[in-house]
């Protein structure tokens, strides 16, 4: 148990699906990321919040819409997925962006697009 | 833009040490290491800031080389609970994780 928790721990959706992942921590950091893990390819980095403002967006589909509605909540709310985007969606919270401090993962949340 | 981590995969017997090294060919501005075990969420090892500070609460080392952009992570009298995949992340301007060493121990 890291502090960070995520919901649902795995889903399934078809491609002209929409549904919302969820992260929470109670940790009282400031910060928090989503991170996509695909099979054979590094972690990346999709977004970082900052005291409930994003301040980093790589270049992520606008298929992927995230909302931060205060500091210890983080959704990613998909919508008309492509099977390709089928991967770990990892949450995480630090104390702040700029990554002083230890990073805290969520287990993730193993998403399959058919 | 993602560090290269060397070896990709390394097997181990218990007692037995290990390098793992992470060259990234953008600066490092500060660099995380972190450990996977399969299916479950990374876990933080340690920092490495910029002027040499660390920040980490396991019983290993690492090094940060500015100049050459690489960071080493050194794993003495590994124990069959190193096993895992380890990751380096250049955290700058923007967040790069490296490409994963998967380190297996064995007794």
């Amino acid at each position: 148990e890291t502090g960070v928790t995520q919901t649902p721990r795995h889903l399934v959706m078809g491609m002209t699906n929409k549904k919302s992942l969820k992260c929470e921590q109670h940790l009282g950091h400031n910060a928090m990321y989503w991170y996509k893990q695909s099979a054979k390819k590094p972690l990346e980095l999709m977004f970082v919040y900052s005291l409930e403002e994003r301040v980093e967006n790589n270049s992520v589909p606008s298929r992927f819409s995230p909302e931060c509605p205060n500091s210890s909540h983080l959704f990613l709310h998909l919508h008309t997925l492509q099977p390709e985007d089928s991967a770990l969606y990892l949450c995480a919270s630090s104390q702040d962006s700029g990554r002083n401090t230890e990073a805290f993962f969520g287990q993730g949340t193993r998403l399959t697009v058919v | 833009q993602q560090p290269v981590q060397s070896p990709q995969a390394v097997i181990l017997r218990e007692g037995e040490d290990a390098v793992i090294n992470c060259s990234s060919s953008k600066a490092l501005y500060s660099v995380h290491w972190y450990r996977q075990k399969h299916g479950e969420a990374p876990v933080f090892l340690m920092i490495l800031l910029k002027g040499g500070e660390q920040k980490g609460h396991e019983k290993i080392s690492a090094s940060f080389n500015e100049k050459k952009q690489q960071s080493s992570l050194y794993l003495t009298a590994s124990q069959l609970s190193y096993s895992g995949t380890y990751f380096c992340e250049n955290t700058g301007n923007q967040f790069y994780f490296g490409t994963g060493t998967s380190l297996t121990v064995i007794p």
